[in-house]
């Protein structure tokens, strides 16, 4: 069984055009994530979700939008993609952000690539 | 400075050899420190975790955090070409978690 599923995995896209990025954990977890990794594979986080309420905003373009339709989901829409957003996407689950500790689960990656 | 450091590498290593990956951190808040594995194309796993100073030990894995020195260091005893991966640590007070930027290391038969 697949804890924490993204589709798609790969999107080859034009600048300027409007993608989503789907995820989804069937873990129960009540946290959500979004991270972005760079061609030199830092991984920073974008977003993280607790319960459908945003609690974590870091400094992202507001052309980057997440949205969760319940617990379970945590979306990723981009506007107008600019060459800068390729890279790869990981989403992540975490059991409750009021844990001390947080066993963070990523889903495989989707490999954004802008032309 | 960054709030997490660590080795780039890349680290090449004969199969056998003990490797040594390391972190350094600048917040002192910091008090569960992980370490994650990362194949290629895929998403990072948690390989192992401590909390506060000491050391853990897990096969072949064995991590270490010095909280007063802020380093943290993850050693691999006989190493094996499946462990060729990037290994990134992590670090976590409440809701701020961060991540080195990973060290690639490949283990040659």
């Amino acid at each position: 069984d697949t804890a924490v599923s993204q589709t798609p995995k790969y999107l080859v896209t034009q600048m300027g055009n409007d993608k989503s990025i789907k995820c989804e954990q069937n873990l129960g977890h009540d946290t959500m994530y979004w991270y972005k990794q760079d061609s030199k594979k830092f991984l920073k986080i974008m977003f993280s979700y607790n319960n459908k309420e945003l609690i974590i905003n870091e400094t992202v373009p507001n052309r980057f939008s997440p949205k969760s339709p319940d617990k379970a989901h945590l979306n990723l829409h981009i506007n107008s993609l600019e060459l800068g957003d390729s890279a790869v996407y990981f989403c992540a689950s975490s059991q409750s952000r009021l844990s001390s500790y947080n066993e963070q689960f990523f889903g495989p990656g989707t490999r954004l690539t802008v032309l | 400075q960054k709030e997490v450091e660590q080795d780039p590498g890349p680290l090449s290593v004969p199969e056998g050899a003990i490797v040594s990956l390391n972190c350094t951190y600048s917040n002192s808040a910091f008090q569960y420190f992980m370490w994650y594995r990362q194949y290629s194309r895929k998403g990072p796993e948690l390989l192992m975790y401590t909390y506060s100073s000491g050391n853990k030990e897990d096969g072949r894995f064995t991590a270490q955090v010095d909280k007063s020195s802020k380093y943290i260091s993850l050693f691999i005893r006989d190493s094996q070409p499946s462990d060729s991966a990037t290994y990134l640590c992590a670090m976590t007070a409440g809701q701020n978690f961060v991540f080195g930027p990973g060290t690639r290391l490949s283990v040659l038969p």
